[in-house]
């Protein structure tokens, strides 16, 4: 059972946008920065977003965040094949002094 | 080119030790925080380890506590993990990765326990 609940799968067409929901609690969400993490099939992860909403160099802006509470998003626009991957939300949590992930949501890309 | 790659995954058997490094390179090594992160066969990642610049705050997983040890050598820009007290639910494959936000990370390498 992970600290944060993220569901465990979306999809839709190419081109069209979808959104992965992270749901937790004021002792991680709601008071710390949460990333978002990609990981396509064999291999490793890959950061898509930091502090919330914050893109790292080279990841195209379909990929947007954001957080309210004790919940974050992660958008994607312009849904793509190649976006066919599990994503991650974390972020740390002061009361386990431990960093945590959602369990991860599939996306599908139909 | 920020570069961190793991090496040490083998096949061990319960109860074994194992100890994985994590050479890196293209950035200064010394002013970073590091985590290992793994991902167990058909399961999400888990965070492991983590480990402040000079060693002074670390943080462990439940479920690693008092088995595992995460250190660093800065004079080597190397990370490490020592494994103890194996068990089957540590077959995963293990991730370095750079900073609290886990902003670089590792091909990975391949930690099996079994008998």
């Amino acid at each position: 059972q992970s600290v944060l609940t993220q569901p465990p799968s979306v999809s839709a067409a190419p081109g069209q946008k979808v959104t992965i929901s992270c749901s937790g609690s004021s002792s991680n969400i709601g008071n710390n920065y949460v990333s978002w993490y990609q990981q396509l099939p064999r291999t490793a992860p890959k950061l898509l977003i930091y502090d919330n909403n914050k893109r790292p160099s080279g990841i195209p802006d379909r990929f947007s965040g954001s957080q309210s509470g004790t919940s974050a998003t992660l958008g994607i626009t312009g849904l793509q094949t190649g976006d066919e991957a599990d994503y991650y939300c974390g972020t740390w949590d002061s009361s386990l002094s431990a960093r945590v992930f959602g369990g991860g949501t599939k996306v599908t890309v139909l | 080119e920020v570069r961190l790659v793991e090496s040490g995954g083998a096949l061990v058997q319960p109860g074994g030790s194992l100890r994985l490094s994590c050479a890196a390179s293209g950035f200064t090594f010394s002013s970073y925080h590091m985590n290992w992160v793994r991902r167990a066969p058909g399961k999400g990642l888990e965070w492991v380890s983590f480990v402040d610049t000079s060693s002074t705050t670390i943080y462990y997983a439940d479920s690693v506590k008092g088995r595992f040890t995460i250190s660093r050598d800065n004079a080597k820009n190397s990370l490490y993990l020592q494994m103890n007290s194996l068990r089957d639910e540590d077959t995963a494959v293990y991730y370095c990765a750079r900073r609290d936000d886990f902003d670089i990370w590792g091909q990975g390498t391949l930690v099996t326990i079994s008998s």
